[in-house]
């Protein structure tokens, strides 16, 4: 994948974790273009986080994003277990592919 | 509420070719640009075609240029993907998804699957 994110991270209910998504700044680094994907087993991807640090209308304000050079990052604060799913980053990308994806985080919630 | 309703998927053989179909309902479609988008079950996603509300600007993933093509009804409410020279590699659930400006996808449809075997 062009952006890398962590396999897997695990947490306890009420934990904080992050989940980080690394790439150059030809896409992370160079636009404010980062969204972050939440995707339940068996189930549809779905937008929590849009241009670096945006909720959309309905999405829990336990989750937020973040960036630092080129390694966007997203915050989960109070660990729910209803948390546990994959999720994935995605930028802008200024080279032949305009829109990357990291592969992915699988979520534990212990 | 926004609905995209993927169709069209199935099982061809290697060097086939297939047309997927969205349904999308909700939202003034000709006003919004839409991707498709792949995920082969178990794995990442990854883009693979882009078109604006009047089809005058399509874009492709390198994977699948010159071999797919996109494209739209704004009458039907649809979006399309011609598939041609299909191979293993294209075997993926497919997702149409509606642009949600600053390159992001603010609704995916339930997805199609198509699987490239002999």
């Amino acid at each position: 994948s062009a952006l890398t994110q962590p396999a897997a991270v695990s947490g306890s209910p009420g934990q904080s974790i992050t989940i980080s998504c690394t790439g150059t700044s030809s896409d992370i680094g160079g636009y404010d273009f980062v969204s972050w994907y939440q995707q339940h087993p068996g189930k549809v991807p779905k937008l929590i986080i849009y241009a670096v640090t945006n909720r959309p209308s309905g999405v829990p304000s336990r989750f937020s994003g973040s960036r630092s050079v080129n390694t966007a990052s997203l915050t989960i604060s109070g660990l729910q277990a209803e948390d546990e799913a994959d999720y994935f980053c995605s930028s802008y990308s200024a080279g032949s592919t305009p829109w990357v994806f990291g592969g992915g985080t699988q979520l534990t919630v212990l | 509420e926004v609905q995209l309703v993927d169709s069209g998927g199935g099982l061809v053989q290697p060097g086939g070719s297939l047309r997927l179909s969205c349904a999308a309902s909700g939202f003034a479609f000709s006003a919004y640009s839409m991707h498709w988008i792949r995920q082969v079950p178990g794995k990442g996603l990854e883009w693979i075609s882009f078109i604006n509300g009047d089809s005058s600007d399509k874009r492709y993933a390198d994977s699948v240029k010159g071999r797919f093509t996109i494209s739209r009804d704004n009458a039907r409410n649809s979006l399309y993907l011609q598939m041609s020279r299909l191979g293993g590699d294209d075997t993926a659930l497919y997702y149409c998804a509606k642009d949600g400006g600053s390159y992001s996808f603010d609704c995916l449809g339930q997805g199609t699957l198509v699987t490239v075997a002999s």
